[in-house]
């Protein structure tokens, strides 16, 4: 069975410093992996998403993740954090079939 | 923009009310999910939708009923609902199910309170 564990719960960065969200994931092959993030009130919006070849990719809105098999990890970074950029992060996996598996998200604060 | 809409975007109902939830794409996906969600927790799976049948019921109480007028629309049929069920109804839709390496891309959500 696939699982997601994202470690941290709450995140707390200032503006303009860098950030980076943990992600671990459990899954027999090759996983499909995404970040999506939830403003308030909001629905979820895609920021990037991992199928193969390079191990880093870029997304929306200047972050990027990098999948590293070793150790089974898909961690979201980005340099600068923006203020607008608070909000709710779910990192999420599947083996291409019937499931998503949400990992229980990360809430990030920006102090500014 | 998102590409999903909901409507309506708030709902208030009481226990004895029936309304519906209504969503709709027009990226010519073949796959349609309703979604729910409760304050500070990842989204769970309700209903999956696969070229306009019903693929998955993860054994949601017959108080939520939905279906699927065409590839584009997506409705929930709510009937005798409980407080608990207040959440947040997220609609999703993506190119093929299973998913493979297509993305859900969600709609906005319709905030539901059952008084």
């Amino acid at each position: 069975a696939q699982s997601v564990t994202q470690p941290d719960i709450h995140i707390t960065v200032s503006e303009g410093a860098s950030l980076e969200l943990r992600c671990n994931y459990s899954y027999g092959a090759t996983p499909y992996l995404f970040w999506y993030v939830q403003s308030p009130g909001q629905g979820l919006q895609l920021l990037l998403k991992y199928f193969s070849g390079d191990t880093l990719v870029q997304g929306i809105k200047g972050f990027e993740a990098e999948f590293k098999r070793s150790q089974s990890s898909f961690n979201l970074r980005k340099p600068s954090v923006h203020w607008s950029d608070a909000a709710e992060y779910f990192c999420v996996v599947t083996g291409g079939g019937n499931k998503l598996t949400f990992g229980t998200g990360t809430q990030l604060k920006v102090e500014l | 923009d998102t590409e999903v809409t909901q409507t309506p975007k708030h709902l208030v109902m009481g226990m004895t009310n029936k309304k519906s939830l209504k969503c709709e794409q027009h990226m010519g996906h073949r796959a349609m999910y309703w979604y729910k969600q409760k304050a500070k927790k990842p989204p769970e799976l309700m209903f999956v939708y696969s070229y306009e049948k019903l693929s998955i019921n993860e054994s949601v109480p017959s108080r939520f009923s939905p279906e699927c007028p065409n590839s584009s629309l997506l409705n929930l049929h709510l009937h005798a609902l409980q407080p608990e069920d207040s959440a947040l109804y997220l609609c999703a839709s993506s190119q093929d199910f299973p998913t493979g390496n297509s993305p859900l891309h969600f709609g906005n959500g319709t905030r539901l309170t059952v008084t």
